[in-house]
Parts: structure tokens; C-alpha cells; sequence
């Protein structure tokens, strides 16, 4: 089945550490996005990347950083440097110029 | 400053009536609209869209508004089903010339009452 894969769904970290979160897709789409969800917000955009080997900062990419080597994987590295990092996260893919974006089934970090 | 408004953060439906869910924006550049229904703990699923030259468009329940001179949109369901109960956001997409992007509502949470 064609989708997008996030992992892992829960997700613990302590105070000060890295964490990467986990984004594929075999739905064959150029585009991939990060989004990050806080109760009571909508979601907003951290990061984007349009092909192979470029991203672009999205709203909100401060103490984030991606990358993105291959075509289905578009990895997410929360670092020390994101305040307030506890929240729920979700990825995104699309077809190259489309308007519609298809979503994974997100990531929920908490920071201990 | 938020470009897409969703003033209502809930409204509580009795199954079979409607449920009209509103959208507001600030972009004239925002090209289509879509909305996405979210369950908790999951991801968002696309439901319907409307091209910003539409002002309305209807799949089975549900039906999209737009109306472009007051920058709003508005999905109706009807009839009302206690699965429609889900946050649904609204979402307006621009193309920058390098990128395609979408931006977000905060979301409505609907209740669908028995």
C-alpha cells in the first residue's frame, strides 16, 4: 500500500538531547513537508523540501534542521536549541505543484 | 499573523442537521482551499477543495463555499454523522515560484450529537 510512514508514533526524550524523527514515503512524490501541531494551534510549517538534496525553512525551523538524501526520506532532527520542542508531529508529501498534501500519522515528543 | 482564521474552536451538531464550519483569510494570493478532517493521534485527511475561480463545490455531504470578495470559506455537512465528529482545518495554498505551501487554521472540533 502506497502511504507515508512516521516513527516512531511516541516518542520520549530528555532535556538537552537530540531526537530525529523519522519520516518515508513510497507514494513517489517530489515534495515532502514537517509540520508541527500544539493544541489550540493549527498546524505550521517547519521545514520543506521540493527534491533531492534541498529544503527550504519553512515558519518556524529555529532548532530544527533536516535532511533529505533519498526521495522517500525526509528525517527530522529536533535539537537542544528548540525551546519548547513537546508537541505533535506531522508529515507531508505531494505531488510536485499540487495543492493537495497527503499526511502521515504523525509523531508525539514529549521532553522529560 | 495569521493568515487563515477559524474563529469557532468547537460546535456541537445533532446528527442529521447541518454543520457549517467556517474560514476566514487575509491572502489575496491563495489560489485554492481545502479542507482536512483530523482524528487524535492521527494525521490529516484531505476531504474537499475549492479553486479560489469556484464558489462552490460539492462531494456527496459535503460542500464548499467561497465566497472571495469577503475572503471566507465555509464547508457544510449535511446530513450531520457522529463519525463527522473530528477537528477539521481549513487550508489555503500558494505556489511562492519555488514552492508549493499550505497554510493552516487552528481548526474547528465538531461534535456530532445523538
Amino acid at each position: 500500500d502506497g502511504g507515508i510512514t512516521q516513527s516512531p508514533k511516541y516518542l520520549f526524550r530528555k532535556e538537552g538531547q537530540n531526537v530525529t524523527l523519522s519520516c518515508e514515503q513510497n507514494l513517489n512524490h517530489d515534495a515532502m513537508y514537517w509540520y508541527r501541531q500544539d493544541p489550540g494551534q493549527g498546524l505550521r510549517l517547519i521545514y520543506y523540501s521540493q527534491i533531492v538534496n534541498d529544503f527550504q525553512k519553512g515558519d518556524i525551523a529555529e532548532g530544527y534542521s533536516v535532511s533529505r538524501e533519498k526521495k522517500e526520506s525526509f528525517p527530522l532532527t529536533v535539537t537542544s536549541a528548540q525551546k519548547n520542542p513537546t508537541a505533535f508531529y506531522l508529515c507531508a508529501s505531494s505531488v510536485t505543484g499540487a495543492r493537495e498534501a497527503f499526511f502521515g500519522q504523525g509523531t508525539r515528543l514529549t521532553v522529560v | 499573523d495569521q493568515q487563515v482564521k477559524q474563529n469557532s474552536p468547537s460546535l456541537s451538531v445533532q446528527e442529521g442537521r447541518i454543520s457549517i464550519l467556517n474560514c476566514d483569510y487575509t491572502n489575496s494570493m491563495f489560489d485554492y482551499f481545502l479542507w482536512y478532517k483530523k482524528y487524535p493521534a492521527e494525521g490529516p485527511t484531505f476531504l474537499i477543495s475549492i479553486s479560489s475561480i469556484k464558489d462552490k463545490n460539492e462531494d456527496g455531504r459535503f460542500t464548499v463555499f467561497l465566497n472571495k470578495s469577503a475572503k471566507h470559506l465555509s464547508l457544510h455537512i449535511v446530513p450531520s454523522q457522529p463519525g463527522d465528529s473530528a477537528v477539521y482545518f481549513c487550508a489555503a495554498h500558494h505556489d511562492t515560484g519555488t514552492a508549493s505551501k499550505l497554510t493552516f487554521g487552528t481548526g474547528t472540533r465538531l461534535q456530532v450529537t445523538l
